[in-house]
């Protein structure tokens, strides 16, 4: 069975400063991993993926994560968040052996202060 | 392209009424997937279609709840009779067949089901 934990419910920046969003994962498998973000009203985009090339992946809008196997984590960071980033943010792992059933975290919803 | 698109963007109905929630996937894709978020909850899998057939049902909640995906292009989902919890937000997402792709889930905005 695989699971995603996301440390943070709530992250509040101010804009320019960094963004980090914690995820930690559990999988029994080599797993593929994700970050969706939501923004109001509308539906889930994806970020970036890790699929077991270059540990740290680069995605939309200036965001990164980095795989790290010892620690199973995958934590998205921005340098410099922007107004536009506020939105809430989904960690989540794939079991391609099972159809790519996708496991979500709860959830982090960031606040970006001007 | 059309991305995924889901009909109605937001349902209210009253407890014991009939509501059908409907996904187009992006054309070509014959994998689809329902997921549903409840209030306060993770976002959690309700079952996979390739083409028209149920891959995996196993996240379905109750037999209140029927999917279909005749032709193996749009599905539905039909909530009957619907109960105060099922509300929530129904997601639709769907990726490329086989081995084609690396996994990437494509969502609609999803449907915002409202039961009072």
């Amino acid at each position: 069975a695989q699971s995603v934990t996301q440390l943070d419910s709530h992250v509040s920046v101010s804009e320019g400063t960094p963004v980090l969003l914690r995820c930690n994962y559990s999988s029994s498998y080599s797993p593929s991993l994700f970050w969706y973000v939501q923004h109001p009203n509308k539906g889930l985009q994806l970020l970036l993926k890790y699929t077991s090339a270059a540990t740290l992946v680069k995605g939309i809008n200036g965001f990164e994560a980095e795989f790290k196997k010892s620690e199973t984590s995958f934590h998205l960071t921005k340098p410099s968040a922007h107004m536009s980033d506020a939105a809430e943010y989904f960690c989540v792992v794939s079991d391609r052996a099972a159809g790519n059933k996708l496991t979500f975290g709860g959830g982090t919803r960031v606040l970006v202060k001007p | 392209e059309a991305g995924v698109t889901q009909f109605p963007s937001h349902s209210v109905i009253e407890k014991g009424q009939t509501v059908t929630l409907r996904c187009d996937p992006i054309s070509g894709h014959d994998n689809l997937y329902w997921y549903r978020r409840v209030m306060g909850k993770e976002i959690k899998f309700l079952l996979h279609f390739v083409k028209e057939s149920k891959q995996d049902e196993s996240g379905m909640p109750n037999n209140r709840f029927l999917a279909e995906r005749t032709g193996g292009t749009y599905s539905t989902l039909k909530v009957q009779p619907a109960e105060l919890e099922d509300s929530g937000v129904y997601f639709c997402a769907s990726s490329l067949p086989g081995n084609r792709g690396t996994g990437e889930l494509f969502f609609g905005e999803g449907s915002r089901l409202t039961v009072l």
